[in-house]
């Protein structure tokens, strides 16, 4: 119950398109959704979160979109460069209390 | 703000010795810290709780004699890596909040390899 599923594990998007990287969680209980972002030998830097009474949140080219009834929320990146290529890693809490990662989806925007 | 320092950025060490990582909040005070542990092309999975001034929580099936943390101030917390082994070459990365309801911040990591 703990889990949250990441999905896909890799994508490949062309210059200018949109990712689209989407999670799953099954406790209800969960109160906070952060999406991290990781480039290779770093630690994972914070992106941008959501709480469970909003549907969607933006900050720039990034959008959380979030589903409270079917337990899912997704992480869009609008006009993606390829300095958006990295790991992205979905995240759920409950109280502020213990963060659970999702598995993580290797992000490669193709010039 | 918000800045967490992680020291050393990587380390080798032979079978056997024992390893200390730093994890210090740089500009805010932390009364708890996470550690995490990264396999490659994996995801960070929570090896304990540091909390300062008291004994450290330990998630299941985390060896709390072999990772030894140490939550000293408001401001550092140690992981150290005892009698190592090769399995337990990792990237190892700390975290912490700067209050009770906040983001949570990662240091950049340490890489350990254990030959």
């Amino acid at each position: 119950q703990q889990q949250v599923k990441q999905s896909p594990q890799s994508l490949i998007v062309q210059k200018g398109g949109i990712s689209i990287i989407n999670c799953a969680y099954e406790n209800t209980a969960f109160d906070y959704f952060p999406w991290y972002q990781q480039f290779p030998g770093k630690g994972p830097a914070l992106l941008i979160a959501i709480r469970p009474d909003v549907s969607e949140k933006k900050e720039g080219r990034f959008t959380i979109s979030f589903n409270k009834s079917a337990k899912q929320f997704s992480l869009h990146i609008m006009d993606s460069q390829p300095g958006d290529s990295a790991t992205y890693f979905c995240a759920a809490e409950e109280g502020f209390q213990k963060l659970v990662f999702g598995t993580g989806t290797r992000l490669l925007v193709s010039p | 703000g918000a800045v967490v320092s992680q020291h050393p950025s990587w380390v080798i060490c032979k079978s056997g010795t024992s390893v200390k990582i730093e994890c210090r909040s740089l500009d805010f005070q932390a009364t708890t810290m996470f550690w995490y542990r990264q396999f490659p092309k994996q995801s960070l999975m929570l090896m304990a709780t540091s909390n300062e001034g008291s004994k450290a929580t330990y998630e299941q099936g985390v060896e709390k004699d072999k990772f030894l943390i140490n939550h000293a101030s408001l401001t550092l917390s140690t992981l150290t890596v005892t009698s190592a082994h090769p399995e337990d070459s990792s990237f190892y990365i700390c975290s912490a909040r700067t209050g009770g309801y906040s983001p949570l911040h990662f240091g950049n990591g340490t890489r350990l390899t254990v030959t």
